[in-house]
């Protein structure tokens, strides 16, 4: 099946600094990268769609400037976190879209601390 | 994405069956029901899905009623692993993002 692996699984940084997050598809093509994020006992929440080659789309609330998003490639999407608060602390989970068989997956998250 | 309505939680004793109710009598002709599951501290996992005849796989199976306004997600024999959130999606497939409500946490025992 297909398989997406997303990474690091988890991050702990200081407040103030910069994490990114990868994640792959390993043997498909990912024309667009969902990417969600979880605050603790809640749902997923929407952030931002991004599809390979164009600017992202932020979700209502979302900063754009501070969730930098890079989808240079058909297997690659890069989420950052740029300048990292207390407040950003958060599950982070990718959802490629597989365009030749309309399948969306998901990655294992990636747990963000900001301290 | 049509609304869905699940009960917040459910037990159910490992080796008995699990059945996990939702509405969406809002749905639309083209929607279907999807189910996705995630334990704790992981990404979102595929179950089934639907549109209106019955649906089985090798994880569960999927009752969707004749007006399509509810389903059921039936694990058959429920294990300690099966302890997680199920999520009752409904989504027209394709390029499209899914929506997630708060879903049902459902405790499996022994």
């Amino acid at each position: 099946g297909a398989v997406v692996s997303q990474h690091p699984s988890w991050v702990i940084c200081k407040s103030g600094t910069s994490v990114k997050i990868e994640c792959r598809s390993l043997d498909f093509q990912a024309t667009t990268m969902f990417w969600y994020r979880q605050f603790p006992k809640q749902s997923l929440m929407l952030m931002a769609t991004s599809n390979e080659g164009s600017k992202a789309t932020y979700e209502q609330g979302v900063e754009k400037d501070k969730f930098l998003i890079n989808h240079a490639s058909l297997t690659l999407s890069t989420l950052t976190v740029t300048s990292a608060h207390p407040e950003d602390s958060s599950f982070y989970i990718c959802s490629p879209y597989r365009v030749d068989t309309g399948e969306l997956f998901f990655g294992e998250g990636s747990r963000l601390t900001v301290l | 994405d049509a609304k869905t309505t699940q009960p917040t939680s459910m037990d159910c004793a490992e080796g008995r069956a699990a059945n996990l109710p939702c509405n969406h009598s809002t749905i639309s002709g083209n929607e279907y029901v999807y189910w996705y599951r995630q334990i704790h501290s992981q990404g979102p996992q595929y179950i089934i899905h639907g549109l209106k005849n019955n649906e089985t796989n090798e994880m569960a199976s999927l009752i969707i009623t004749e007006d399509r306004k509810s389903s059921t997600l039936i694990l058959p024999h429920a294990t300690l692993r099966d302890t997680a959130v199920y999520y009752c999606i409904v989504r027209v497939p394709g390029y499209s993002t899914l929506t997630f409500g708060k879903g049902t946490m459902l405790l499996v025992s022994p």
